[in-house]
């Protein structure tokens, strides 16, 4: 495996139910993202974890958990979604935390979709 | 705030020929960058171009080429040569230090 994989790649669950998304990456980055893709609107960043510590938060609901064990892994655990919460959740990692020079590499992302 | 707008929803181009699609930012930070991605359908979003935002030199990748305007904080991108593989969203984007900010897309269609 090569780059930024995500799984899964598709998701449908019920507004009571707990599910994570996982994603790993092959590149030997040191930051790593989460953000949220939604039809016409801008991709929102959600989470940012540098050296695996949690650097930015943006007013993300708690029902959404971030986890990042390692490097290479970081994980977004899923808890009594709501139906706006339907997207494309994109994961990316980057070279160098905090520097903005380097550019992101983006997973496949999972498509979420919340009945 | 950091903000991206990119104007233009869709825009469709004829194959060979050329499009630019264009893109503004605001920011407060004093390094930054700028950046375009391309996301293909159902495909991953990867890198087409990145500016140094202290550079007043245009960057350039094969047949694709932005116009930085540094005062009016615009960064538009002109492909040249359009060719069905550049069917696409494209996002603009500008960055500071933990943070990536990007723009709602514009749908590019190159038609046959």
């Amino acid at each position: 495996e090569t780059g930024v994989t995500q799984t899964p790649r598709h998701l449908v669950m019920g507004m009571t139910n707990k599910k994570s998304l996982k994603c790993e990456q092959h590149l030997g980055h040191n930051a790593m993202y989460w953000y949220k893709q939604s039809a016409k609107k801008p991709l929102e960043l959600m989470f940012v974890y540098s050296l695996e510590e949690r650097v930015e938060n943006n007013s993300v609901p708690s029902r959404f958990s971030p986890e990042c064990p390692n490097s290479s892994h970081l994980f977004l655990h899923l808890h009594t979604l709501q139906p706006e919460d339907s997207a494309l959740y994109l994961c990316a990692s980057s070279p160098v935390p905090g520097l903005a020079a380097y550019e992101q590499y983006f997973g496949p992302g999972t498509r979420l979709t919340v009945t | 705030a950091q903000t991206v707008t990119q104007s233009q929803p869709e825009m469709s181009v004829q194959e060979a020929e050329t499009v630019t699609l264009s893109c503004t930012y605001d920011t407060s930070e004093n390094n930054y960058y700028l950046f375009w991605y391309k996301q293909p359908p159902s495909r991953q979003m990867i890198l087409v171009i990145r500016q140094e935002a202290y550079k007043q030199q245009n960057a350039t990748e094969n047949r694709f080429s932005v116009n930085f305007q540094k005062a009016a904080k615009s960064f538009s991108l002109k492909i040249s040569d359009s060719q069905l593989g550049d069917t696409a969203m494209y996002f603009c984007a500008s960055s500071g230090t933990y943070k990536y900010i990007f723009g709602t897309g514009t749908r590019l269609k190159v038609l046959a």
